[in-house]
C-alpha cells in the first residue's frame, strides 16, 4: 500500500544511547518532514527536506540530525538520547507546492519513544 | 511567527448531536491555509478539512464544516450528526502560502482538543 512507513512503532532507550528512526515513502513526494507530539503542545516541526540532498531545521531541531540521500527515505537520528526527547514522532510527506492547490501532508503512524 | 490556539482541551457530545471545536490563530500573513486533523486512538493523523484564506466560502466535507472568520482569525470546526467513530483528538493547523521552490508544508499545530462522542 502506498504511503508513509515509519519504523519502529515503539522504542525504549537509555539516556545517552543513539538510534535512528526510519521513514520511507513511496509516493515520489519531494517534501518530507519530522514532527514530535507532546501532550498539550500539538505537533512541532523538527526538521524538513524539500528534496534529496536538501534539509533544514524546523522549530525544535536541537538533539536531532537528518539526511536525505534519496527521495524515498528521511531518517531521524538521535545521537545522545535525553529524557526530554520522550515523545511520539511523526514523519510526513507531500508534493512540493504547485500553485494554488497546496498539497496536503501524508503522515506515518508514528513512533513512540521513551528515554529513561 | 505563527501561533495556533485551541482553548478547549476536552469536549464531549452525545451521538447524533452537533459539536463545535474552536481554533484561533495569530499571523501577519495574508495568504495561508488552515486545516483540521483528526487523530483517533490508532495515532494516525487524518486530514478532515482545509480552508484557503483567500476563499470566503467556508469549506464543507460531508458532516464536517468550518466557520472561517479571517478578520477575527478564527477557524472553528462543526461536526454534525456526531458518530462514535468521531471520538479522537482534533488538531487545528496553519501554514503559510509559499510560492518558491523551497516551499513546503510546514504546519504549525494547536495543542489539540480531545473529543468524546457518547452513545
Amino acid at each position: 500500500n502506498a504511503g508513509v512507513t515509519q519504523t519502529p512503532k515503539f522504542q525504549v532507550l537509555k539516556t545517552g544511547q543513539s538510534m535512528t528512526l526510519q521513514c520511507a515513502q513511496d509516493m515520489n513526494h519531494e517534501y518530507m518532514s519530522w514532527y514530535r507530539q507532546d501532550p498539550g503542545m500539538g505537533l512541532r516541526l523538527i526538521h524538513y527536506s524539500v528534496g534529496a540532498g536538501i534539509t533544514d531545521q524546523g522549530e525544535v531541531p536541537n538533539g536531532y540530525n537528518v539526511s536525505r540521500s534519496t527521495t524515498e527515505d528521511f531518517p531521524l537520528r538521535l545521537l545522545s538520547a535525553a529524557p526530554s526527547q520522550t515523545s511520539v514522532y511523526f514523519c510526513a510527506s507531500s508534493y512540493q507546492f504547485r500553485g494554488a492547490d497546496n498539497s496536503p501532508l501524508h503522515f506515518g503512524n508514528g513512533t513512540r519513544l521513551t528515554v529513561t | 511567527a505563527q501561533t495556533v490556539t485551541q482553548s478547549q482541551p476536552e469536549m464531549s457530545v452525545q451521538e447524533a448531536e452537533t459539536v463545535t471545536l474552536s481554533c484561533t490563530y495569530d499571523t501577519s500573513e495574508n495568504n495561508y491555509y488552515l486545516f483540521w486533523y483528526k487523530q483517533p486512538p490508532s495515532r494516525q493523523m487524518i486530514l478532515v478539512i482545509r480552508q484557503e484564506a483567500y476563499k470566503q466560502q467556508n469549506a464543507t466535507e460531508n458532516r464536517f464544516s468550518v466557520n472561517f472568520q479571517k478578520a477575527a482569525k478564527s477557524f472553528s470546526l462543526k461536526i454534525s450528526d456526531s458518530q462514535l467513530g468521531d471520538t479522537a483528538m482534533y488538531f487545528c493547523a496553519f501554514t503559510r502560502l509559499r510560492r518558491n521552490n523551497n516551499a513546503g508544508n510546514m504546519l504549525t499545530f494547536g495543542g489539540g482538543t480531545r473529543l468524546m462522542v457518547k452513545p
